[in-house]
């Protein structure tokens, strides 16, 4: 049973468009979310996170928004660059951090210039 | 920002071979490192959780004496692939999470391509 799920494989923007890549949860006890970006044969690397207090966090292009009642969060690229072509994955956790992050399955983002 | 070490980044052996991995906080101190495991086109697995001092919380399906953790200071675990065979080829993550930790993230390392032949 998937806690975190990426039902979108894979996704094609035009460089200097907006990127959207969706994330559902189901688990109720998650209350902090991550993205991850991960290049092949490399380690994902963190980018953003929220709280369950918030239902935005923004970081120079990158905003993550969370609906906690319709347990969905969202990443958004504005505007996109060929260099974010990645794997992101969205990762959910309690709030207390330690317990291990449970990831989604990965979407494949192509920005094409 | 916090870096996380991951040695060897691929080892290609014969089977039967025991692969040992290291995991290290290069700039902060972790008392819990985290083990996973990507196949090709998959999210990553959670292994096992490796706490410093004490032993490794294993994932249901994950063989103990197959994965040897062990984590002895609070800046390096290490995960022991022991007989290896080629179903045990794989990437392997360590992820680690600054203490105290509260929010931070985990940080990864850059994992090892693990190919027995």
């Amino acid at each position: 049973d998937q806690q975190v799920k990426q039902n979108s494989p894979s996704l094609s923007v035009q460089e200097g468009r907006i990127s959207i890549l969706n994330c559902d949860y189901t688990n109720s006890m998650f209350d902090y979310f991550l993205w991850y970006k991960k290049y092949p044969a490399e380690g994902p690397t963190f980018l953003i996170s929220i709280s369950s207090i918030k239902d935005k966090n923004e970081d120079g292009r990158f905003t993550v928004f969370l609906n906690k009642s319709a347990k969905h969060l969202s990443l958004h690229i504005v505007p996109s660059q060929p260099g974010d072509s990645a794997v992101y994955f969205c990762a959910a956790s309690d709030e207390t951090g330690n317990t291990p992050l449970v990831f989604g399955k990965g979407t494949r983002l192509s920005v094409i210039a | 920002g916090a870096v996380v070490s991951q040695h060897p980044s691929r080892v290609i052996c014969k089977s039967g071979t025991s692969v040992k991995i290291e995991c290290r906080s290069l700039d902060f101190q972790a008392t819990t490192m985290f083990w996973y495991r990507q196949f090709p086109k998959q999210s990553l697995m959670l292994m096992a959780t490796s706490n410093e001092g004490s032993k490794a919380t294993y994932e249901q399906g994950v063989e103990k004496d197959k994965f040897l953790i062990n984590h002895a200071s609070l800046t390096l675990s290490t995960l022991t692939v022991t007989s290896a065979h080629p179903e045990d080829s794989s990437f392997y993550i360590c992820s680690a999470r600054e203490v105290p930790n509260g929010n931070q993230p985990q940080h990864f390392g850059d994992g090892t391509r693990l190919s027995i032949l």
